[in-house]
């Protein structure tokens, strides 16, 4: 079973809306932790923002929050006033406790801002 | 940016061959990681290193071997190069193994097996 699911392969967005990315995860541990990263056209892998299983707030970073539900075991990536900059792909990732903490990737969504 | 350096960036090789890529960081981190990069299936881990010296395969690690002799360096080594390695090769450190420890990743490689 996929242990990171993101449906949506590709999205697009008007400048300066709000856009939430969609991430759900599948595990049986208690101790996890999520992250999201963003994968310009350049290529390189940038860390956006992290939620461990014990936060009960939602993290934030900047225009980046995480809309962490977890008796639904979604995390979703909601970015504020998008930018022509954040046209990329972004990915979601899991460490479980159970899994030797190694991180899990899904599949990505690819994001473009529309002027 | 963090120090870590991919060599090289760009290979295209032949079936059959071998190939070595090798990750170099400055960090001093304990862990590194190598991951491959194909459409749809996001990152997937290949082999990590938690110490010089010691490894361990990942999800997809068939045909892959590595080596770490230095804090410094870990090596990704397809001994017998086939087009479905073709790939992405992205090579990444982190200071511990917890459940918040953020992997820092590096330029990337790309490897085409014709």
């Amino acid at each position: 079973a996929q242990k990171i699911t993101q449906t949506q392969p590709g999205m697009f967005v008007q400048e300066k809306e709000a856009v939430t990315l969609d991430c759900t995860y599948d595990t049986s541990d208690q101790s996890y932790g999520l992250f999201w990263y963003k994968q310009p056209s350049s290529g390189e892998m940038i860390f956006l923002i992290y939620q461990g299983s014990y936060d009960e707030q939602n993290a934030t970073e900047g225009r980046y929050s995480l809309n962490f539900q977890k008796a639904r075991k979604s995390a979703n990536l909601v970015i504020s006033a998008s930018q022509l900059g954040d046209s990329a792909m972004y990915f979601c990732a899991m460490r479980e406790g159970n899994a030797g903490n190694m991180l899990t990737f899904g599949g990505g969504t690819r994001l473009m801002v529309k002027p | 940016d963090a120090g870590i350096t991919q060599s090289p960036r760009h290979k295209v090789t032949e079936t059959g061959t071998p190939v070595t890529l090798r990750c170099h960081q400055t960090e001093n981190h304990r862990y590194m990681y190598w991951y491959r990069q194909d459409p749809g299936h996001g990152l997937r881990l290949i082999h990590y290193s938690y110490g010089v010296k010691d490894t361990d395969k990942g999800e997809v690690s068939d045909g892959y071997s590595v080596s770490r002799s230095k804090t410094e360096d870990f090596l990704l080594t397809l001994e017998s190069a086939t087009s479905s390695q073709t790939s992405v090769y992205f090579c990444a450190i982190s200071e511990a193994s917890g459940t918040n420890d953020v992997l820092t990743f590096g330029a990337g490689s790309r490897l085409t097996v014709l």
